[in-house]
């Protein structure tokens, strides 16, 4: 499967915490995408990282991307309770317009 | 800007039946369209890419006669499941891109439809 993985599976932290999850994926890449999905609801995408980029910044949020190791890491800062979601990473593969989605991280921020 | 809309957002019905789901860019033209299923607490499967005026391209192990993907139009995209069986019952979400350039862009995501198969 080219499924990329995602590690921790499931990650419940108080609120103000620091949140890390970490992505794996498979082949060259154009880009690396990270989307949060509330349950039954569609995607909204956060931050996209290109493959000759390093590190990215948005508000809260802080990307990592290492191409050598094929990873990948999201930080969300000082959670917050509505950070509550599943969050996906997806790699965009060198030659096809389509994403391929990691297995996501479900993320519960306790008040 | 850049909304996708997705109609209906659930739908019940019985074994048998033809669904026909909806999905619009509402303000931007969709050159190219996602279709994606995920299953309880799992990630998404994508079923299909589908560009406009153009045969949809599946993803190995889909069918393509049961998923019927038509994309006649820049801001509309339709997956219609044929003679829907309980094990087709699934979270079904459509993506879009705009037009060019198509690499480094991200896909703008519907809010899904829930399909429940008696």
């Amino acid at each position: 499967s080219q499924q990329g993985e995602e590690d921790p599976q499931a990650l419940s932290i108080q609120e103000g915490e620091n949140a890390t999850m970490n992505c794996s994926y498979k082949t060259s890449i154009n880009n690396l995408q990270w989307y949060r999905q509330n349950s039954g609801r569609g995607l909204v995408h956060l931050i996209l990282i290109r493959s000759n980029e390093r590190e990215k910044h948005s508000g809260r949020l802080r990307v990592t991307l290492d191409t050598s190791k094929k990873s990948s890491s999201l930080l969300i800062t000082a959670s917050r309770a509505a950070d509550t979601a599943s969050y996906f990473c997806a790699s965009s593969i060198q030659g096809a317009q389509k994403l391929v989605f990691g297995q996501g991280t479900r993320l519960t921020i306790n008040p | 800007g850049a909304v996708v809309s997705q109609h209906p957002s659930w739908v019940i019905c019985k074994s048998g039946t033809s669904v026909k789901i909806e999905c619009r860019s509402l303000d931007f033209q969709a050159t190219t369209m996602f279709w994606y299923r995920q299953f309880p607490k799992q990630s998404l499967m994508l079923m299909a890419t589908s560009n406009e005026g153009s045969k949809a391209t599946y993803e190995q192990g889909v069918e393509k006669d049961k998923f019927l993907i038509n994309h006649a139009s820049l801001t509309l995209s339709t997956l219609t499941v044929t003679s829907a069986h309980p094990e087709d019952s699934s979270f079904y979400i459509c993506s879009a891109i705009g037009q060019a350039p198509k690499i480094n862009q991200p896909q703008h995501f519907g809010d899904g439809t829930r399909l429940s198969i008696l």
